[in-house]
């Protein structure tokens, strides 16, 4: 089965500055990854995603970029701020396979 | 956010307690899921019912008994858990069975085993 890896485990930031995460994956047939944000005692909630047709995908500060020759997307938050601070999953998966989750990033935006 | 609830959201109970989590969701979707989300390890498929029908076991101990009946309700029974069951365990939903699209989580129940 997919086999998905995320790093870095956590992550801090000045407020302002960029974060970077990113995830590898195993099966080359995986075309669908989303992100999720899960801040603390609350449900993850999908933040952006983006289909193997794309190379990126931006939405104001967050933004995804895929690599499909080496099997690997990232994450791009910019200009972040205390309230980015959150635990960040990524995801894999094509059409009738489960999602495969990545171990999660504990992000936190230092004021 | 009401999309998908799930009841209660913290529960303790000992090793030989039987008690029962619910999920519900209001955004018309025909498949739930059942995750476990322990510490440091990536979210875990239980369960997975599609139109109510079972169609995925991820090798779950019987210990944990899933059950759908209809598209909007979801329930997992709990029986002579273990303390190592002590999780996070979140309900989602999509349209249908493993959609590549989004998956609606719930907020989760925070279960302790003593």
């Amino acid at each position: 089965g997919e086999n998905v890896e995320q790093h870095p485990s956590t992550l801090s930031v000045q407020e302002g500055d960029s974060a970077v995460i990113k995830c590898t994956y195993s099966d080359s047939a995986s075309n669908y990854f989303p992100w999720y944000k899960q801040e603390l005692g609350k449900r993850p909630q999908l933040i952006i995603d983006i289909r193997s047709n794309v190379g990126e995908k931006k939405d104001q500060r967050i933004a995804v970029t895929l690599n499909k020759t080496a099997k690997h997307f990232s994450l791009h938050i910019t200009e972040t701020q205390p309230e980015d601070s959150a635990v960040y999953f990524c995801a894999a998966s094509y059409p009738g396979n489960q999602f495969y989750f990545g171990t999660g990033t504990s992000l936190t935006v230092i004021p | 956010e009401t999309g998908v609830t799930q009841t209660p959201r913290h529960l303790v109970m000992g090793m030989t307690n039987k008690k029962s989590l619910k999920c519900e969701q209001h955004l018309g979707h025909n498949a739930m899921y059942w995750y476990k989300q322990s510490a440091k390890k990536p979210l875990e498929l239980m369960f997975v019912y599609n139109f109510k029908e079972q169609t995925e076991n991820n090798s779950v101990p019987s210990r944990f008994s899933p059950e759908c009946p209809n598209s909007s309700h979801l329930f997992l029974h709990l029986h002579t858990l273990q303390p190592e069951d002590s999780a996070l365990y979140l309900c989602a939903s999509s349209q249908e069975r493993f959609y590549t699209d989004t998956q609606y989580f719930g907020p989760g129940t925070r279960l302790t085993v003593l």
